[in-house]
């Protein structure tokens, strides 16, 4: 079955712009998470959200936003972009909320200039 | 809270050889602790997941984890390393699924794995 789509997979953007990244899960996964991983931090949580709404947040600015639709894609919104933003968005799905075993995406690799 | 320390930032084996990578976590409740590899421009494929089943867990492509509560450890093995183990290596820990606050996973600053001819 297919994995996790992200899209786009590269994205070139300027500061101050805001940005879309779309995430579509596992058929059947209800769960998606998104996480950013730069160089200095590592890999960090930004976000869960399991049957459309926000379960579970990590400690992220309010320029980074999400949503999911009733069929379990995901958005990630960022606003107002700064050069520390450039990073891989990647996102992970699971059947269950907080599932064990989440699989994840390709990644969405973002660079602001 | 919950944290991970991967001992190595860099290891280098040669082919062949055993491949040994530390990780050390923090928790104040039963974890679930996984291991996740990440090839150069590519997403995080997991390689295996304790659940508080057997301690010593098998992934796959040969690796294998033990679990030591005493030891707060969850060190990743393989008998033999291959040319294409190269790759970056996260322990992750995360929290009881129910528990909202702390089953987001949290990830370790990672260890590159070199495998040399």
């Amino acid at each position: 079955k297919a994995g996790v789509t992200q899209t786009p997979r590269y994205l070139i953007k300027t500061r101050g712009q805001q940005v879309t990244l779309s995430c579509s899960p596992i058929s059947g996964h209800r769960s998606v998470s998104w996480y950013q991983q730069t160089p200095g931090q590592g890999l960090q949580f930004l976000f869960e959200y399991f049957s459309e709404t926000q379960r579970n947040k990590g400690n992220f600015p309010g320029r980074f936003s999400g949503r999911q639709f009733s069929n379990s894609r995901s958005e990630m919104n960022v606003s107002t972009l700064e050069l520390g933003d450039s990073a891989l968005y990647l996102c992970a799905s699971s059947y269950l909320q907080g599932g064990i075993g989440y699989t994840f995406g390709s990644g969405t690799r973002l660079t602001v200039v | 809270a919950q944290s991970v320390t991967q001992l190595d930032s860099h290891v280098s084996v040669s082919e062949g050889t055993p491949v040994l990578l530390r990780c050390n976590y923090s928790s104040s409740y039963s974890p679930s602790l996984f291991w996740y590899v990440q090839h150069p421009n590519k997403g995080l494929q997991l390689l295996l997941k304790y659940t508080s089943a057997a301690t010593l867990v098998k992934g796959i492509n040969g690796f294998e984890a033990e679990f030591k509560k005493s030891e707060t450890s969850f060190h990743l093995t393989k008998p033999s390393a291959h040319m294409s183990d190269a790759a970056e290596y996260f322990c992750v820990v995360s929290g009881p699924p129910e528990d909202t606050g702390r089953r987001a996973l949290t990830f370790g600053s990672g260890t590159r794995l070199q495998v040399q001819p």
